[in-house]
């Protein structure tokens, strides 16, 4: 089975800052992953797809990038509201996620 | 606008079963798949399982073999999710997500959760 790698575990950033998440698979999925936001209490959101297309209505500070085994998602400028955990989720196979990253805002 | 509504909190206890109805509203209910997620207590998402709503085929995670069954009504536009023979660590929030039909993993959508706490 494919395994999924995010890191760091928690992140703390203060607002306007560039932060950086990274997701690593255990062997190449191309592009076949997504991202989704996680906040206290709420269903997960989707953001992006096939590695760095953003899903419709998604702020354009997010950002995606990668292929083979390496991802990162990018917030340009970090806002209150991105105070969240973090999920990558690999679907070259039956899907796996990350542990997810908690991105905590200073 | 697409939602996913589903049934309410279940308390079940040991060996019990639990069916978790996820009805949908906004889209064409047969041009997508429906996945199953699921989130223990302070832990992070797992994939349980797809049905692609047009044909009924399913796939399911290998931890959930033998144990999960998932069904659509496709007149009432609802997908139900049965999980059989519980345990404590099976407590946690149970989603529904619309999927795409012809590849699992592209969860555009979810449903509010459906908490179930397994318990003697």
């Amino acid at each position: 089975d494919i395994q999924m790698t995010q890191s760091p575990f928690t992140l703390s950033a203060s607002v306007g800052d560039r932060v950086t998440i990274t997701c690593r698979a255990s062997q190449s999925i191309s592009t076949w992953l997504a991202w989704y936001q996680q906040k206290p209490g709420k269903a997960p959101k989707f953001l992006i797809y096939k590695a760095s297309n953003l899903e419709s209505g998604v702020p354009s500070r997010f950002n995606g990038s990668g292929s083979g085994t390496e991802f990162t998602l990018t917030i340009s400028s970090l806002q209150p509201d991105d105070s969240a955990t973090y999920y990558c989720q690999q679907y070259n196979s039956f899907p796996v996620f990350g542990q997810g990253t908690k991105l905590e805002i200073k | 606008q697409v939602q996913l509504v589903q049934s309410e909190t279940e308390v079940k206890k040991p060996g019990a079963s639990v069916k978790v109805s996820c009805k949908a509203s906004g889209y064409s209910f047969t041009n997508y798949g429906i996945s199953w997620v699921r989130q223990a207590p302070g832990q992070g998402l797992e994939w349980m399982g797809w049905i692609n709503v047009y044909t009924g085929n399913t796939n399911n995670a290998r931890k959930f073999q033998g144990r999960v069954t998932m069904t659509t009504e496709t007149s009432t536009s609802t997908a139900y999710m049965e999980l059989m023979s519980l345990r404590s660590d099976d407590t946690g929030v149970y989603y529904c997500a619309r999927d795409q039909l012809g590849i699992r993993g592209v969860m555009d959508h979810w449903g509010q959760g459906t908490l179930v706490t397994v318990s003697s």
